[in-house]
C-alpha cells in the first residue's frame, strides 16, 4: 500500500533488552516523525527529522532513546535497555513537507510491552 | 509541560445533534492547528486544520474554529453519527516545527 508502514506491530521484550522499530514512510514524504502514547495519555512527540536538516530530538525522554533516518527514507526507533515504562504505542507518521501545510500521515503502530 | 490541552477527555452525544470537542493552548507562537480522529488499533487519521490567519475553516459536517486571542479551538460535528466515535485529537505547531498534541477526548455517539 501507499501509507506508512511500521514494524514490527506488536513486539514483547525483556526488561534490559534492547529493542529496534521500523517505519516505512510514504515515498516522497520529507518530513518524518516520532511519537508514542501510553496507556490512557496522549500523543508524546519524541523525534522529528525534515529533509536533510539536523532532527529535532528535543522529544527524547533519555538516552537509551535514538533514531536514525537512512537515505531520507527508512527510519528506525532504538531503545536499549528497555524500562517497563517504555511500554507504549509508538507511532510513526511522515508527510511531505512542513508541518502546518501538509498533514501527518500516521502508521498503525507498534505495541511495545516491556514485561 | 503540556502545550495543548483538551479538558474534556470523554463526551457522550446522541445522534443527529451538535458534537462540540474543545481545546486550549499556551503557545502563542503556534501558527497551525489540526485535529486528528483515531480509532483503536489505528494510527491518527487527519480530519481537518485551520491557519492563524483565519477563525474559521468547514469541510462538510465539520467545522473548525480558531480564537487566537483566547487560544482556544473547537472542533464542531454537526449532525454527528455513530461512525464518529472515536478519539479526537488536537494538535498546533508552529511553522516547519513538530505537531504537539493534546490527550485527546473520547467521543461516542449514540443512535
Amino acid at each position: 500500500g501507499a501509507g506508512v508502514s511500521q514494524s514490527p506491530s506488536n513486539k514483547v521484550t525483556e526488561k534490559g533488552k534492547d529493542v529496534e522499530l521500523r517505519c516505512d514512510p510514504i515515498s516522497g514524504h520529507t518530513a518524518l516523525y516520532w511519537y508514542r502514547q501510553s496507556l490512557g495519555q496522549g500523543l508524546e512527540f519524541l523525534i522529528y527529522f525534515q529533509g536533510n536538516s539536523a532532527p529535532d530530538k528535543s522529544g527524547l525522554p533519555s538516552d537509551r532513546f535514538s533514531a536514525e533516518r537512512t537515505g531520507g527514507s527508512v527510519s528506525t526507533l532504538t531503545i536499549q535497555r528497555t524500562q517497563q515504562e517504555d511500554s507504549a504505542v509508538y507511532l510513526c507518521a511522515s508527510s511531505l513537507i512542513g508541518q502546518g501545510t501538509s498533514p501527518l500521515h500516521f502508521g498503525n503502530g507498534t505495541r511495545l510491552t516491556v514485561t | 509541560d503540556q502545550q495543548v490541552k483538551q479538558n474534556s477527555p470523554s463526551l457522550s452525544v446522541q445522534e443527529g445533534r451538535i458534537s462540540i470537542l474543545n481545546c486550549d493552548y499556551t503557545n502563542s507562537m503556534f501558527d497551525y492547528f489540526l485535529w486528528y480522529k483515531k480509532y483503536p488499533a489505528e494510527g491518527p487519521t487527519f480530519l481537518i486544520s485551520i491557519s492563524s490567519i483565519k477563525d474559521k475553516n468547514e469541510d462538510g459536517r465539520f467545522t473548525v474554529f480558531l480564537n487566537k486571542s483566547a487560544k482556544h479551538l473547537s472542533l464542531h460535528i454537526v449532525p454527528s453519527q455513530p461512525g464518529d466515535s472515536a478519539v479526537y485529537f488536537c494538535a498546533a505547531s508552529e511553522e516547519l516545527g513538530a505537531l504537539n498534541f493534546g490527550k485527546g477526548t473520547s467521543l461516542l455517539v449514540t443512535p
